[in-house]
């Protein structure tokens, strides 16, 4: 079974500052994706940013980027010049890529983010 | 286009009671989901369906029950409501036969069995 591990219950960073959240999956499926939600208070789910488990670039997004350690089975996310906004629980998740519909998003615990003024 | 709806977005219920919580999307997605949000535990998937008439049980699915008539509904059902099932409950849904396609989230319900 596929298992997503955020290690960071909560954590804090200063605006303008940089901030890494860190995750963890298991499998021995080779084909996946992973993603990071966010969800701030208003609780809106909202997709933050996605990879392919095929390809080596690590995604960006803006300010958002990843590091995919594909052989250490680790994504974390890396928020530049963190905003107020950015404030939220943010969740790392997990998908098999065997094609089709079948597909089910597996999510880590969470990590809830505060950015300080 | 309105996503994904989701009602009611609060709701009170005494143990032992029943209800339908209602989610309905208007993107054609074939793939939808039901999962529930409980503090240090994230989101744990209930049930899923990969289209009309298709459903089937994901991590948690005792107590609830499911059903999708068309593809554009798919309502979780709640049949003797118990103080353990209080949670958040978010409806998603996506495309089929798109390997990378996201998740498309309602806006969640917030349910208290008293």
């Amino acid at each position: 079974a596929q298992t997503v591990t955020q290690s960071q219950p909560e954590m804090s960073v200063q605006e303008a500052e940089t901030v890494t959240l860190s995750c963890t999956y298991d499998t021995s499926e080779n084909n996946y994706y992973l993603f990071w939600y966010k969800q701030p208070p208003s609780r809106q789910m909202i997709l933050v940013i996605r990879q392919e488990a095929y390809k080596q670039q690590n995604a960006t997004e803006n300010r958002f980027s990843v590091n995919f350690q594909k052989a250490a089975k680790s994504f974390s996310l890396k928020i530049s010049d963190s905003q107020l906004g950015d404030t939220a629980m943010y969740f790392c998740a997990f998908m098999i890529g065997y094609g089709g519909a079948t597909n089910k998003l597996i999510f880590g615990t969470g990590t809830l983010l505060a950015v300080q003024p | 286009n309105a996503g994904v709806t989701q009602t009611p977005k609060f709701q009170v219920l005494k143990t032992g009671q029943s209800m339908t919580l209602q989610c309905a999307q208007d993107m054609n997605h074939e793939y939808m989901s039901w999962y529930r949000q409980d503090p240090g535990m994230g989101l744990r998937l209930i049930h899923y369906s990969v289209g009309a008439g298709i459903t089937d049980q994901g991590e948690v699915p005792n107590g609830y029950n499911v059903s999708r008539s068309t593809t554009e509904d798919f309502p979780l059902r709640l049949l003797s409501a118990a103080p353990s099932q209080t949670s958040v409950y978010f409806c998603a849904s996506r495309l089929s036969g798109t390997e990378n396609s996201p998740l498309h989230f309602g806006n969640g319900t917030r349910l208290t069995v008293t």
